[in-house]
């Protein structure tokens, strides 16, 4: 059984276009997050969920929308993709918001042509 | 700043050897500071962490060490084996009004050669 699934594993679109990536996590935990991992592997947390509230919102141009429908499901809307958004993006998810340690998905790789 | 430096970005060594990566970090309100193991075209996971209040752990061939005072932490890795292979991140997570969040290093790339 997958503890953190993401859809879909590949992404290819053009530039403009609007797209969403589904995280579902089956750990019973109450958080989630996504991350974005540029082309040198740089991990950086974009945005966390705690019980479908919004906790952490890093610096993040306002087209990228997360949306916690329930804690279970943490999904991730990016309008007017641009060409620097290519990138593998992971979501992750953490029993509470405390020093614990965070299950990742396989990530969702999206190049943007 | 939250900021966290590792090195070295690659590292090689022969099966058997010892690996060893350095972190540092900024944010002196950092109490928790996990090493995760990325596998190509895998998600992160992590293999061992150390909690502030603890200046050692160790797990099998793994061991981790941390120095609260020069705000230094670092991976050891015994007797590697080719599966070791992998890009292995450190992490430092500031408590910030009331969460947890990971701030993770640029990446260690290790490459161990039968």
């Amino acid at each position: 059984d997958t503890a953190v699934s993401q859809t879909p594993k590949y992404l290819v679109t053009q530039m403009g276009n609007d797209k969403s990536i589904k995280c579902e996590q089956n750990l019973g935990h109450d958080t989630m997050y996504w991350y974005k991992q540029d082309s040198k592997k740089f991990l950086k947390i974009m945005f966390s969920y705690n019980n479908k509230e919004l906790i952490i919102n890093e610096t993040v141009p306002n087209r990228f929308s997360p949306k916690s429908p329930d804690k279970a499901h943490l999904n991730l809307h990016i309008n007017s993709l641009e060409l620097g958004d290519s990138a593998v993006y992971f979501c992750a998810s953490s029993p509470g918001t405390g020093l614990e340690t965070q299950y990742f998905g396989p990530g969702t790789r999206l190049l943007v042509l | 700043g939250e900021n966290v430096e590792q090195h070295p970005s690659t590292l090689s060594v022969q099966e058997g050897d010892s690996a060893v990566i350095k972190c540092t970090y900024s944010d002196s309100a950092s109490n928790y500071f996990p090493w995760y193991k990325q596998e190509l075209g895998k998600g992160p996971q992590l293999i061992i962490d150390i909690r502030s209040n603890v200046g050692e752990k160790k797990d099998q061939r793994i061991a981790v060490t941390l120095n609260k005072t020069a705000k230094h932490f670092s991976l050891h890795i015994t007797e590697t084996q080719p599966e070791d292979s992998a890009v292995y991140f450190c992490a430092a997570s500031p408590l910030r009004g009331g969460y947890n969040k990971l701030i993770f290093g640029a990446g260690t790339r290790l490459a161990v050669h039968p």
